[in-house]
């Protein structure tokens, strides 16, 4: 049975900083993984698709790795701001087309 | 594109009463899965539909089931409500091929009280 871990479950830092927030997954047989971010009371905003075929891929400040052996990936926010605090969730799909998210990490980024 | 969308979006339903929610997906997008998102549970997968077919479903009874129409348009059922049952549920929308296959675009969400 697939299950997904995101830690830490909360991260406070000062505006400019770099961080890492971490997802664990325990099948590596997944077909791909997807990092989100959710803002308060809405939906899920897609940040970064990796396929399983993938290592990693970046977009703008945003860069995700993937590696399926050791059942981790990695969301590095560059330069953080104010306007990325919110909750970041990773998705693992599994070969069953099922998806199976992790709990989420809360992010707050002070001015 | 426009994107995913879900009606109707605030929703208050008695425990015993059944509710459906709508789902459309982005044109073009074939599967579209369900979710079920609470403080305590997090987000938990629902099922997933795909050409009118669904290809898996989550740990969740019966009560919960759902459908695809021939345009990919996606309806879920809940019967029988329990107060357990209010929670956001979200729906997305993805495409089978390309660069971005898979990739899920998330709806706003339909919000569902049970009282």
């Amino acid at each position: 049975k697939q299950e997904v871990t995101q830690i830490p479950a909360a991260l406070s830092v000062p505006e400019g900083e770099n961080l890492v927030l971490n997802c664990s997954f325990t099948d590596s047989a997944i077909y791909n993984l997807q990092w989100f971010r959710q803002d308060p009371g809405k939906g899920l905003t897609s940040l970064l698709l990796i396929q399983s075929s993938q290592r990693e891929q970046t977009s703008g400040r945003l860069n995700a790795s993937l590696d399926k052996s050791s059942g981790r990936s990695t969301l590095y926010i560059a330069a953080s701001q104010p306007g990325d605090s919110a909750t970041y969730l990773c998705a693992v799909r599994t070969g069953g087309f099922k998806t199976i998210f992790g709990a989420g990490t809360r992010l707050f980024v002070k001015a | 594109k426009a994107g995913v969308t879900q009606t109707p979006r605030y929703l208050i339903k008695t425990r015993g009463q059944q509710v459906t929610l709508s789902c459309s997906p982005i044109s073009g997008h074939r599967s579209v899965s369900w979710y079920q998102q609470t403080p305590g549970q997090g987000l938990q997968f629902l099922f997933e539909y795909f050409s009118e077919t669904q290809r898996n479903k989550g740990n969740f009874p019966g009560r919960f089931s759902g459908r695809q129409f021939s345009n990919s348009r996606s309806e879920m059922n809940v019967s029988t409500l329990e107060l357990g049952d209010s929670a956001l549920y979200l729906c997305a929308s993805s495409p089978e091929t390309g660069k971005y296959r898979n990739e899920q675009y998330f709806g706003p969400g339909t919000r569902l009280t049970v009282t």
